[in-house]
């Protein structure tokens, strides 16, 4: 499975855009990127994911570099609710997530 | 979209007493269910990997004798800590994934404690 890395944590102020960035070095060709979120107490929950064009929904946009090499989940209007740890995970069908330590992004007022 | 459902979502009993936490799938067939459990300021670790009707594989390190997981049905996984201890207390969540490899859909978590 590709390792991801990720800063440990990050602020963002309430209404601004939040930029998480996602290394993957060493992703293959078959992998695609998901991001999960956990709010406290919670069982992690679905943000998005691409292989290699960037991609958007309701939640989120994720920007995957051309090389493919890191990603970066954009939130466009932060609010306080989207304060939580963010996972960025390489997965291909028939591997198991593995969770990385994520990032704690806190939404400020 | 999928939704997976994880009962309870906390329990507290007494050490040495057995504890089952259910995962249901809900509106799709899970050929494949995991079990993680995640300690306070921690990432989650997966504990183990169940298919329908198999044996789970269980992760280095987890006690298949302690920790049993039953996958009878496509919607439903159970995860029974035997004998629990305090050091068994943590937040348990189980995931699901159906054919086609759409990622995996994640259970709300059950939080035990052992006192």
């Amino acid at each position: 499975d590709a390792k991801t890395t990720q800063p440990p944590s990050m602020d963002c102020a309430e209404g601004r855009a939040a930029n998480l960035p996602c290394n993957h070095s060493t992703i293959s060709g078959n992998e695609y990127v998901y991001w999960y979120r956990q709010i406290h107490s919670q069982g992690p929950q679905y943000i998005i994911h691409g292989l290699k064009n960037n991609e958007t929904n309701e939640m989120a946009s994720l920007i995957i570099t051309e090389d493919r090499k890191s990603s970066t989940l954009i939130l466009p209007h932060a609010t306080l609710r989207d304060t939580a740890v963010y996972y960025c995970i390489a997965w291909d069908y028939g591997q198991n997530f593995v969770f990385g330590p994520g990032t704690r992004l806190s939404v400020l007022p | 979209g999928a939704v997976v459902s994880q009962h309870p979502s906390w329990v507290i009993c007494k050490s040495g007493t057995s504890v089952k936490i259910e995962c249901r799938s809900l509106d799709f067939q899970a050929t494949t269910m995991f079990w993680y459990r995640q300690f306070p300021k921690q990432s989650l670790m997966l504990m183990a990997t169940s298919n329908e009707g198999s044996k789970a594989t269980y992760e280095q390190g987890v006690e298949k004798d302690k920790f049993l997981i039953n996958h009878a049905s496509l919607t439903l996984s159970t995860l029974t800590v035997t004998s629990a201890h305090p050091e068994d207390s943590s937040f348990y969540i189980c995931s699901a994934t159906g054919q086609g490899g759409t990622g995996y859909t994640f259970g709300s978590g059950t939080r035990l404690t052992v006192v």
